[in-house]
């Protein structure tokens, strides 16, 4: 099974709306990573939270890490029409370098 | 600054024919690694290289073989295509333990 999960599979929103998309992990890690694909396009690096951090803010981004629950939240904020895309998280296992795992990621439809 | 660089973007092949799909970065990263993504299933990995003159094999690495030319240029070869490597192919690196840095991709389809 897969080592990152995010949760919803689809999120559909209007424009200006917040945006929240959850991933759950099982197995200790040592950073945690989100990534944006626009359809047929490769995937952007958004966001990185190590083990130690608890939140971290990007532009209208905020990520969240509870390693207790072994779970993170990507929240964007004030959505547009442009972050229509899939989303996913990737797991740095603390164990095995070199093995980030991708879960299947959330598809995010912003509606203008 | 052009990232990463993969070639083909698109290729076709008939069951059996042989292709190499050619990853270059400019970033000096350490770190390359080739990754199928299929509809539903996220990203798996195939192959990675942790360094120049290393290669080991990630989740579904039957059927690719891999060489790490140097420590820019990272090639996956597929020797017999078959229809279930039908894919789309991405080339990634990264420093250390940082973010990845993705190539376009190479949408190949196998009939």
């Amino acid at each position: 099974s897969q080592q990152g999960e995010e949760d919803p599979q689809a999120l559909s929103i209007q424009e200006g709306e917040n945006a929240t998309m959850n991933c759950s992990y099982k197995t200790s890690i040592n950073n945690l990573q989100w990534y944006r694909q626009n359809s047929g396009r490769g995937l952007v690096h958004l966001i990185l939270i190590r083990s130690n951090e608890r939140e971290k803010h990007s532009g209208r981004l905020r990520v969240t890490l509870d390693t207790s629950k072994k779970s993170s939240s990507l929240l964007i904020t004030a959505s547009r029409a442009a972050d229509t895309a899939s989303y996913f998280c990737a797991t740095d296992a603390a164990t095995s370098y070199d093995k980030v795992i991708f879960g299947p990621g959330t598809s995010l439809s912003v509606i203008p | 600054n052009a990232g990463v660089t993969q070639t083909p973007k698109f290729q076709v092949l008939k069951t059996g024919q042989s292709m190499t799909l050619q990853c270059a970065q400019d970033m000096n990263h350490n770190s390359m690694y080739w990754y199928r993504q299929d509809p539903g299933m996220g990203l798996r990995l195939i192959y990675y290289s942790a360094s120049e003159g290393t290669t080991d094999k990630g989740e579904v690495p039957n059927g690719y073989n891999v060489s790490r030319l140097n420590k820019r240029e990272f090639s996956l070869r597929l020797e017999s295509a078959a229809p279930s490597q039908t894919s789309v192919y991405f080339c990634a690196s990264r420093l250390d333990r940082g973010g990845y840095t993705f190539g376009s991709g190479t949408r190949l389809t196998v009939v």
